[in-house]
């Protein structure tokens, strides 16, 4: 049972706009900032997103995220083929005293 | 360009010792900005932060909970590297394991993982 809590999966045609939500508490996102990563099959997490909503230098501008509160969520928009992975939440955990994630959501572009 | 190249058993027999090797290139072990992470992620447990250790004044660890009796990290300034040692592992402990780096709030640079299997 992860500590942030994401749907398990997602999905949309290319085109399209897809939200994918993340809910923590106050211990997590009440007072640090989320983070968003992107896994790819047989590859590392990538920083998709980090500080709610900055890209990392290389990340398109199709994907943004946002917080409000102890929720965040992340937006891809103008869906690609290439978007289909796996993504996670994370922020650090003040009761935990350590990093936390989301169960990932898998994202299928039909 | 920071990067961080795991090495290490693949396979270890339950009751032993799991040993991962991250060696860091592009930045410093001892570096008073970031700190140096293990994850593992495993079908069951999904992602799991187990540890960190960082330079201030002093070295410090961070371990989650779960295996705070059982591991350890340490940095190797020698060799510009840290290590994970996780003693007494069961096949629960089965899982791809990550050294990242994190500087601020963000886990930034992620090694390559290394798929360690518990198993007689």
């Amino acid at each position: 049972q992860s500590v942030l809590t994401q749907p398990p999966s997602a999905s949309g045609t290319p085109g399209q706009r897809v939200t994918i939500s993340c809910s923590g508490s106050n211990s997590n996102f009440g007072s640090y900032t989320v983070d968003w990563y992107q896994q790819l099959p047989g590859t590392a997490p990538k920083v998709l997103i980090c500080n709610n909503n900055q890209r990392p230098s290389g990340v398109p501008d199709r994907f943004s995220g946002s917080k409000s509160g102890t929720s965040a969520s992340l937006t891809i928009s103008g869906l690609q083929s290439e978007d289909e992975a796996d993504y996670y939440c994370s922020a650090w955990d003040d009761s935990l005293q350590g990093w936390v994630f989301g169960g990932g959501t898998k994202l299928t572009v039909l | 360009q920071v990067q961080l190249q795991q090495s290490g058993p693949g396979l270890v027999k339950p009751s032993q010792t799991l040993s991962l090797t991250c060696a860091i290139s592009g930045d410093s072990v001892s570096s008073k900005r970031v700190a140096w992470n293990w994850i593992r992620q495993s079908p069951s447990r999904g992602l799991e932060w187990l540890g960190r250790t960082y330079y201030r004044s002093k070295w410090n660890n961070d371990y989650t909970l779960s295996v705070k009796s059982r591991i350890t990290i340490n940095p190797d300034t020698s060799k510009n590297q840290f290590s994970l040692q996780l003693n007494s592992v069961t096949p629960e402990d089965t899982a791809v394991y990550y050294c990242a780096r994190n500087m601020g709030g963000t886990l930034d640079y992620w090694g390559q993982g290394t798929l360690v299997t518990v198993s007689s």
